[in-house]
């Protein structure tokens, strides 16, 4: 089975700090993807990657940045957390175009 | 841009009867659409999903959706709901920008069966 897993599945940061998101997928994906859950929004994507070192803004870029240094690893980087950055942070991952997405178990994320 | 519409914040059914969460779509060329599953404090399971074929589409769980061209919508449907399928249900579609990678995904629809 593909295994997509986030490294914090709660995270309490403080405004202004620096916040890394960590996801490994172990199936040799070259699509990653990083989405925030709110509540009626449903899942809006904030970036994508379809090979290593290749990004893309998604709907919601702004004060988020992303790192793919390796095929197995797609890093969300809050540069400075701000509150209405509080949200669940679900990662993504699938072999090509149209394939099924597989998704981490998410990281709630509370910046206070 | 692609896009879906799920019609219904909130769907109430009695266990052992029929249950539809509704989608409709918007999209240039064929769709690709998917139906996905999140449980409490899990991420999205994936459901089954529609690329071409036949309308009917099986998923997992007992889970079905049929594809209707002329209505430009994708409802999920189950002939006989569980209290177990109470879950929150995400409809998307394939955005072809940025090279058919991207999944676009609906507000989603908060199942809830009683017994």
């Amino acid at each position: 089975d593909v295994k997509v897993t986030q490294s914090s599945r709660y995270l309490v940061k403080r405004t202004g700090e620096k916040v890394f998101l960590e996801c490994v997928q172990d199936m040799d994906h070259e699509n990653m993807f990083w989405y925030r859950q709110d509540p009626g929004l449903g899942l809006r994507l904030i970036y994508f990657s379809y090979d290593v070192k290749m990004k893309e803004k998604g709907d919601i870029p702004e004060g988020y940045s992303v790192s793919r240094e390796k095929k197995e690893r797609f890093s969300l980087i809050l540069e400075s957390a701000s509150t209405n950055q509080t949200s669940m942070y679900l990662c993504a991952s699938s072999f090509r175009a149209g394939r099924d997405a597989f998704f981490g178990q998410g990281t709630r994320l509370t910046v206070v | 841009a692609q896009s879906v519409a799920q019609p219904e914040d909130q769907v109430n059914v009695a266990e052992g009867n029929p249950l539809t969460v509704k989608c409709t779509y918007s999209v240039s060329g064929n769709p690709y659409l998917f139906w996905y599953v999140q449980y409490p404090n899990r991420g999205l399971q994936f459901l089954l999903k529609y690329i071409t074929g036949d309308n009917l589409v099986k998923g997992s769980y007992g889970f079905e959706a049929e594809f209707n061209k002329s209505q430009t919508s994708f409802h999920l449907k189950k002939p006989s709901a569980l209290v177990s399928d109470s879950a929150l249900y995400f409809c998307a579609v394939r955005d072809m920008a940025g090279g058919g990678n991207k999944l676009t995904f609906g507000t989603g629809t908060q199942l809830k069966v009683e017994l």
